[in-house]
């Protein structure tokens, strides 16, 4: 049983778009929450990650939205460019272990 | 550092054979997981480790695979006998436990044929 449900499976998005992905969890003794990228052929490597405490995180052209109370969270990417066609994971975590979301693969189209 | 290392790449073996697919963690990190890559199932957890002791062996799916960690800077996972549905990429990650976060490193993985 998957403990973070994430959607969508996959979006195309046009170069300068913003891609959205969102992940809901039930466990509420998770307390860290990463986003995770992964290129073909690649492990994933972290993008970004945030804590409970905090509702919004942003590095850059990406951002993480929190909802503690719905229990949910959301990485928007911005002026989304090619070279950010890849696979994201949503992950959720308490103490060590990692419990991944299926993945979103997305394509930005030039 | 060079990152977490990987051994073999890849590998094509046949059923019934034994497969070892071999981790070199990040020096200095306490912590090693092994996941397992499919379509159908994503990235699932197999074992992480401890300081070298194994904590969490949940997501082992069979007797048939086995994980050790005999040092800080060696693991390995073998399957034994391998089957055609152990056909997957398998990673090995490892972290810094206790720290202010949680992030793993992932390796390059090994992407593992069973034919």
């Amino acid at each position: 049983q998957q403990q973070v449900k994430q959607s969508p499976q996959s979006l195309i998005v046009q170069k300068g778009g913003i891609s959205i992905i969102n992940c809901a969890y039930e466990n509420t003794a998770f307390d860290y929450f990463p986003w995770y990228q992964q290129f073909p052929g690649k492990g994933p490597a972290l993008l970004i990650a945030i804590r409970p405490d905090v509702s919004e995180k942003k590095e850059g052209r990406f951002t993480i939205s929190f909802n503690k109370s719905a229990k949910q969270f959301s990485l928007h990417i911005m002026d989304s460019q090619p070279g950010d066609s890849a696979t994201y994971f949503c992950a959720a975590s308490t103490v060590d272990k990692l419990s991944f979301g299926a993945g979103t693969t997305v394509t930005v189209r030039a | 550092d060079a990152g977490v290392i990987q051994s073999p790449r890849h590998e094509v073996t046949e059923m019934g054979q034994e497969v070892t697919l071999r981790c070199k963690p990040i020096s200095g990190h306490n912590s090693l997981f092994w996941y397992r890559q499919t379509m159908m199932r994503g990235l699932e957890l197999l074992i992480y480790f401890n300081n070298n002791v194994p904590i969490d062996d949940s997501g082992m799916p069979e007797d048939r695979f086995s994980a050790k960690m005999p040092n800080a800077s060696f693991s390995t996972l073998k399957i034994q006998p391998s089957e055609p549905r152990d056909s997957a990429v398998y990673f090995c990650a490892s972290s810094l436990s206790g720290g202010p976060v949680n992030e793993q490193f992932f390796g390059p993985g090994t992407r593992l044929t069973v034919l």
